[in-house]
């Protein structure tokens, strides 16, 4: 069955980092880019970045660049993100997604197609 | 930087209904960059829709997507209770990802 094992829930102080783990199973791991998508109380979805698990390459939105630093650990097969100089805006719950792709040049459909759970981080003094 | 923007923001309509939701984005971008999912209370998002008219595995056929250009759409022909949801769309470029602000399908 394949799935996204995520990390339990934080709570962390303004200024503190917090870094949430992401384990895929049931397929190989370096196969598909995993990425980032996070959704404050209430509001929608933001994506944050991704992380090809092959290569380590990692890129991410413009917003998060210099704050955000996603890694991964090929010998556990696990996936990591780390958030940096929190805000009580950063309170969220902050989910792994596996990258699809299907298709042929030019025409590539890009998608995330299998979610984990999430993990919510609560950012307060 | 292309903006996805959801109309209506709450769609109010019955067991049995169609339904219809509108993604609009900021410029044309291509059909195959455009995916659909369905997000419940407390649950994390589930895809619907790739490349703009792709249903995902285990996707039923009452929900379907189609558009173009920069008007895209999410139709349910006959809502069923597990229909009522909040709906984002999705699009990729080079990378990168952006989501509309959402959909609520709420029972009427």
């Amino acid at each position: 069955q394949v799935q996204l094992v995520q990390s339990g829930a934080e709570v962390k102080k303004p200024g503190a980092s917090v870094k949430v783990s992401c384990k895929p199973s049931g397929y190989t791991f370096t196969g598909y880019s995993i990425h980032w998508v996070r959704q404050a109380p209430g509001q929608g979805l933001e994506w944050m970045g991704g992380i090809s698990p092959k290569t380590g390459g990692a890129n991410y939105a413009q917003k998060f660049q210099g704050w955000v630093t996603m890694t991964r650990d090929a010998s556990s097969s696990t996936v990591f993100m780390e958030l940096s100089r929190l805000k009580s805006e950063d309170t969220a719950v902050y989910y792994c997604a596996r990258e699809g792709v299907r298709g042929a040049p030019p025409n590539y459909f890009y998608y995330m197609d299998v979610w984990g759970k999430g993990t919510t981080v609560t950012v307060s003094s | 930087e292309i903006v996805l923007t959801q109309s209506p923001g709450t769609l109010s309509l019955s067991p049995g209904e169609r339904a219809t939701l509108s993604c609009r984005a900021s410029q044309t971008i291509s059909s195959s960059s455009l995916a659909w999912y369905q997000q419940k209370l407390g649950q994390a998002p589930r895809l619907l829709i790739y490349g703009a008219t792709n249903r995902a595995t285990g996707i039923p056929d009452r929900i379907s997507g189609g558009g173009s250009g920069t008007d895209f759409t999410l139709t349910i022909s006959r809502l069923e209770p597990e229909d009522f949801a909040v709906y984002y769309c999705q699009h990729h470029d080079t990378s990168s990802y952006s989501f509309g602000q959402g959909t609520r399908l709420e029972i009427k």
